[in-house]
């Protein structure tokens, strides 16, 4: 069993749909979790970070973890054509050395 | 502006072959790291290097060896290149914080 399980996608939405994305873990110590994104032929960057449980919001992005379902969620609000990219999501129980990351969920925002 | 940079975007090599990746960071970062990047299967780190001289294996060493003579730059080295080598290659570099940044990446096929 993977560590961590994204749905790949790809998911297609019209313009200004709410997105979520989502992923699941199996390690209970995993503490920090992380939201990249990754557009065609380029590095994936980092876009929200989360320590323990919670929400997190930045502009049209929220960040959230449900540990106790070990379960962690993007949503991104009035999506835009410029989000179309792929998500991955990282996490790590503390050894920012040791990463563990998910496959990726390729999305697609049609103008 | 941070940077990552990565020696070739692209590279094809015959099977057998020596193959280098050269990475250079320029945020004075004491982390560097090795990423391979196939679907399906997300981002697999290979070696990291947490100082000058210093390396650890990841997950997937076999078939990979590292090199870290400066601060800034971290090579990757395939001794002998084989087809299941074929990839995305990701390089990342970190200070103290959790965030990675990450270069281009080099696809590599290996013929």
């Amino acid at each position: 069993q993977k560590e961590v399980e994204q749905d790949p996608g790809p998911l297609s939405v019209p313009e200004g749909a709410i997105v979520s994305l989502n992923c699941t873990y199996s390690n209970s110590a995993f503490q920090y979790f992380m939201w990249y994104r990754q557009y065609s032929r380029k590095g994936p960057e980092l876009l929200m970070y989360t320590y323990s449980s919670g929400n997190k919001e930045d502009g049209r992005f929220t960040a959230q973890v449900d540990k106790s379902s070990k379960y962690i969620s993007l949503f991104i609000r009035d999506s835009q054509p410029s989000d179309s990219a792929t998500y991955l999501c990282a996490m790590s129980a503390g050894n920012f050395n040791k990463f563990y990351f998910g496959s990726g969920t390729k999305l697609n925002v049609k103008p | 502006d941070v940077k990552v940079t990565q020696s070739s975007r692209y590279l094809v090599k015959r099977t057998g072959e020596k193959v280098f990746l050269e990475c250079v960071q320029d945020m004075d970062h004491e982390n560097m790291f090795w990423y391979r990047q196939d679907p399906g299967l997300g981002l697999r780190l290979i070696y990291f290097s947490y100082d000058v001289k210093m390396k650890e294996k990841g997950d997937i060493p076999e078939g990979y060896s590292v090199s870290r003579e400066k601060k800034e730059r971290f090579s990757l080295i395939l001794e002998s290149a084989s087809t299941n080598q074929t990839s995305m290659y990701l390089c990342a570099s970190r200070r103290t914080s959790h965030e990675q940044f990450f270069g281009p990446g080099t696809r590599l096929t290996v013929l």
